[in-house]
């Protein structure tokens, strides 16, 4: 199963809007709602920030949304600050009982 | 609060055997599926495998990069998953994660809800 493909970097400036986007293929992707995106700070353990293609946990701001369009996901990140600059990793099932993750999208704030 | 803390990483030699363990405490254990996240160093997040609750089945998945050569196990009565890793090679070499994975589907999958902060699993001669 290969890794859904991701943006290796993308950039803002404070207050703008960021699309991250997640592509895989019809058996993935395309296929499930067991889609999720994950946010890590440099030394630290991964956070769940939107499962199901659409939903936040409790807890994560709004400013974070996610959508998915044919064999594509993406996570919009509204109104950045600084403390979004993180790595982001899509995740997805992928049927036979496995899961994919993406391989990562470094966001810089600038 | 919902704590998950690994255990037993280290240096190991190829070819050897190593067994991590993941205590957990603030979480209702046996509601959760347990599942084992992978990073190499400067790479990206791999799935390694999980084991489903209880009510789900209590079955393991394992991904095919180590399929065969881990096992995946909990102990309900303590709150602790483990993971059984052998033949190690050095590409096993990375961070290894605990998740608990709060059960959505009728399948037994649903997200990574919570992580540990990780232990450091080094393969090398």
């Amino acid at each position: 199963q290969s890794a859904l493909t991701q943006p290796a970097s993308v950039s803002g400036s404070p207050g703008q809007s960021i699309t991250i986007s997640c592509t895989g293929i019809s058996s993935d992707v395309g296929s499930y709602v067991l889609v999720s995106w994950y946010q890590q700070h440099p030394g630290k353990a991964p956070k769940l920030m939107i499962y199901a293609v659409t939903e936040r946990p409790s807890g994560v701001s709004n400013r974070f949304s996610g959508s998915k369009s044919g064999n594509t996901a993406s996570l919009t990140i509204s109104g950045l600050q600084a403390e979004d600059e993180a790595d982001y990793y899509c995740c997805s099932y992928a049927g036979s009982s496995t899961l994919v993750f993406g391989g990562g999208t470094k966001l810089t704030v600038l | 609060e919902v704590q998950l803390v690994e255990s037993g990483g280290g240096l190991v030699q190829p070819g050897r055997s190593l067994r991590l363990s993941c205590t957990t405490s603030g979480l209702t254990f046996g509601d959760y599926a347990m599942s084992w996240v992978r990073q190499a160093p400067g790479k990206g997040l791999e799935w390694v495998g999980f084991f489903r609750s209880k009510f789900y089945g209590g079955t393991t998945e394992y991904a095919a990069s180590v399929k065969g050569r881990i096992t995946i196990s909990r102990d309900d009565s303590k709150s602790i998953a483990y993971l059984q890793m052998n033949s190690l090679k050095t590409e096993d070499t990375g961070v290894y994660y605990c998740t608990a994975m709060q059960t959505r589907y009728s399948s037994g999958w649903g997200y990574f809800d919570y992580w540990g902060q990780g232990t450091l699993v080094s393969v090398s001669s």
